[in-house]
């Protein structure tokens, strides 16, 4: 079965900073890759993904992500964070054939610093 | 924009008592979704639905709990009997095409505390 890994439970930035999150995951096949984010009181809203061809996915909000096949990760990143980012963020797997269920990574809750 | 919506957004409820969380997916959205989120933990896959039946679920939808889709617009989940580890956010989720890994729509979650 496949596996979701989010290694950094909080991440701390400064207003302005630049911000990865790390996402790897166990599969066989090159899965379906998704990142979402949580605000506070909302459901979780899709920032970007990855189904096949160029491996650096431009998503919403200025962040983007590269898939990296021989290293298993989905790395989010965003070069100048602002306030309003502060949230929790979701990396996803989807098996690439049956039943598209996505499987979720425990999450990352984003911390940013005035 | 439309948006799933998700009624009620708090609810709690004694041991052994029945609930009911309630979604409204999006209007042209055939894939219907719960999920759950234990405090701390993964969002959890529970249940699929499409074309008025159960197309998927996890181990944790067990005979405690049920969907349906009582009109052309709610969909329910019922939990007969709670249990305190039944305590989560609830969260429903829509797609709009049936097949594929398309983007699922994600309501702001119920959160069930069980006492």
């Amino acid at each position: 079965a496949q596996s979701v890994t989010q290694p950094d439970i909080h991440i701390t930035v400064s207003e302005g900073a630049s911000l990865e999150l790390r996402c790897n995951y166990s599969y066989g096949a090159t899965p379906y890759l998704f990142w979402y984010v949580q605000s506070p009181g909302q459901g979780l809203q899709l920032l970007l993904k990855y189904f096949s061809g160029d491996t650096l996915v431009q998503g919403i909000k200025g962040f983007e992500a590269e898939f990296k096949r021989s290293q298993s990760s989905f790395n989010l990143r965003k070069p100048s964070v602002h306030w309003s980012d502060a949230a929790e963020y979701f990396c996803a797997v989807v098996p690439s054939g049956g039943s598209y269920i996505p499987t979720f990574g425990r999450g990352t809750s984003l911390i940013v610093h005035p | 924009e439309p948006e799933v919506t998700q009624t009620p957004s708090h609810q709690v409820t004694q041991m052994g008592q029945e609930v009911i969380l309630r979604c409204v997916p999006i209007s042209n959205h055939l894939y219907f979704y719960w999920y759950r989120q234990i405090l701390g933990q993964k969002v959890e896959f529970l249940v699929s639905f499409y074309n008025n039946e159960i197309s998927e679920k996890s181990e944790i939808f067990d005979d405690q709990f049920s969907v349906e889709r009582p009109d052309g617009s709610n969909f329910t989940l019922k939990i007969r009997s709670t249990k305190l580890e039944d305590s989560a956010m609830y969260f429903c989720a829509s797609k709009q095409l049936a097949g594929g890994p398309g983007e699922q729509y994600f309501g702001p979650g119920t959160r069930l505390t069980v006492t």
